[in-house]
Parts: structure tokens; C-alpha cells; sequence
């Protein structure tokens, strides 16, 4: 079965600063993608980024990239030039293919971005 | 509008009541899930669905019932609403493909008293 934990519960950045959130994961599959949400104040779920296991490169967004270390299990997300619209939970998230599909989350991260 | 609605946005019902959570899509997709969002514990998996009449537990299933007798409706029942059940609940819909984002609902605030 697929797992996937976030190790730190809160965080907090001053704004303008960079930080970055932990995600490991554990899986037998050989292909799959990596995903991170954002959940602000407002409960709203929004997609922040993803990666596709096989692609060496890491995935960037604007001001959000990733830092995939597969033979590590590790997907960490980094946050430049830190706004205080950041302030959000952030899930890492993985979805599991073939017919059983489904989407397991992390326990999240809540992060504050201070003035 | 396009998207995926949960209602009602708030409830609060009584111990041993039966209490239904509506969720509608509009895109079509395939699969949808029903998540329970706990402090601590993030988003579990309640029960999901590839298709119209094709339903399957996740990791909390127990206490809670679901149908799916059309593509675009995903009802979450609680049969006897206990106090543990308290929570936030979030419907979801995807298509079956690793690569694309799943679409959430605004969340339904569940309190059992």
C-alpha cells in the first residue's frame, strides 16, 4: 500500500523568505506522479504543482518547485519569495494507478508567512 | 457553472440521526471520492467510486454509506451519526489517469451533538 508523510505539522516563514516542506512516500510502482495542494483559510483544495516520476527534471510553477529525490522517496516543495497569500495547509498527495485508482494524502503541513 | 458542489455547507445534527452529504459533479470525470478532514490526521479516505454503480471503501469507511446510481452524483450517508464522525468532509472527482488533478468541493462542516 502506498503511504505518504509529511513530517513536520507547522511551519513558519518570514515574508519574502524561502522555505521548504518535507514529503516522503513509499511505493513498488514504477511509474507514478506527485502531487502537492494548497489549502488556504477558505478550505478551498488547489493544485500547486505536480511531477511525474519519471521525468529527471523537477517541476517548477512559478514560485513553487519541487525537489524529487526518487531512489529517496522524497518530494519536498519549495516556496520562493514567500507572500503572505502562502499562508495555507499544503497536503503532498499520490495517487495510485492501475484499476485501484485512488488519491492518499499526507497529514499536511500548516504554513504561516509573517509580515 | 462547471464544477463540483457539495451541500450543505454546514450541518449540525443529533447523536443516532441519519444525515446525508450531497456532491455533484459536472465535468463527467469518472472517479470521485469522499475525504474526512481531521486536525492531525489530514484527509482519509472514506469510499470511492470508478463508475455509476461501482463503489469501494478507503481507509474509514465504517459508519458511512455511499451510492452512485449517476455519473455526477456521489451521496455520503451516515446511517446513526455518532459524535466521532464530527468533521470536515470534502467530495472530490477525477479522471482515472495518474497524471490529472483530482477537483475538490468547498467542504461540508459536519457537527454531531
Amino acid at each position: 500500500a502506498q503511504t505518504v508523510t509529511q513530517s513536520q505539522p507547522e511551519m513558519s516563514v518570514q515574508e519574502a523568505e524561502t522555505v521548504t516542506l518535507s514529503c516522503t512516500y513509499d511505493t513498488s510502482e514504477s511509474n507514478y506522479y506527485l502531487f502537492w495542494y494548497k489549502q488556504p483559510p477558505s478550505r478551498q483544495m488547489i493544485l500547486v504543482i505536480r511531477q511525474e516520476a519519471y521525468k529527471q527534471q523537477n517541476a517548477t510553477e512559478n514560485r513553487f518547485s519541487v525537489n524529487f529525490q526518487k531512489a529517496a522517496k522524497s518530494f519536498s516543495l519549495k516556496i520562493s519569495d514567500s507572500q503572505l497569500g502562502d499562508t495555507a495547509m499544503y497536503f503532498c498527495a499520490f495517487p495510485s494507478g492501475g484499476s485501484n485508482y485512488k488519491l492518499t494524502f499526507g497529514k499536511g503541513t500548516l504554513l504561516t508567512v509573517n509580515p | 457553472d462547471a464544477g463540483i458542489t457539495q451541500s450543505p455547507r454546514y450541518k449540525i445534527t443529533e447523536t443516532g440521526r441519519q444525515v446525508t452529504l450531497m456532491c455533484h459533479q459536472t465535468w463527467s470525470h469518472s472517479y470521485m471520492f469522499w475525504y474526512r478532514q481531521d486536525l492531525g490526521h489530514g484527509l482519509r479516505l472514506i469510499y470511492y467510486s470508478a463508475a455509476a454503480d461501482i463503489t469501494d471503501k478507503g481507509e474509514v469507511p465504517d459508519g458511512y454509506v455511499v451510492s452512485r446510481s449517476k455519473t455526477e452524483n456521489f451521496p455520503l450517508t451516515l446511517e446513526s451519526a455518532t459524535r466521532s464522525q464530527t468533521s470536515v468532509y470534502f467530495c472530490a472527482s477525477s479522471e482515472a489517469q495518474m497524471n490529472t488533478e483530482a477537483f475538490f468541493g468547498q467542504g461540508t462542516r459536519l457537527t454531531v451533538v
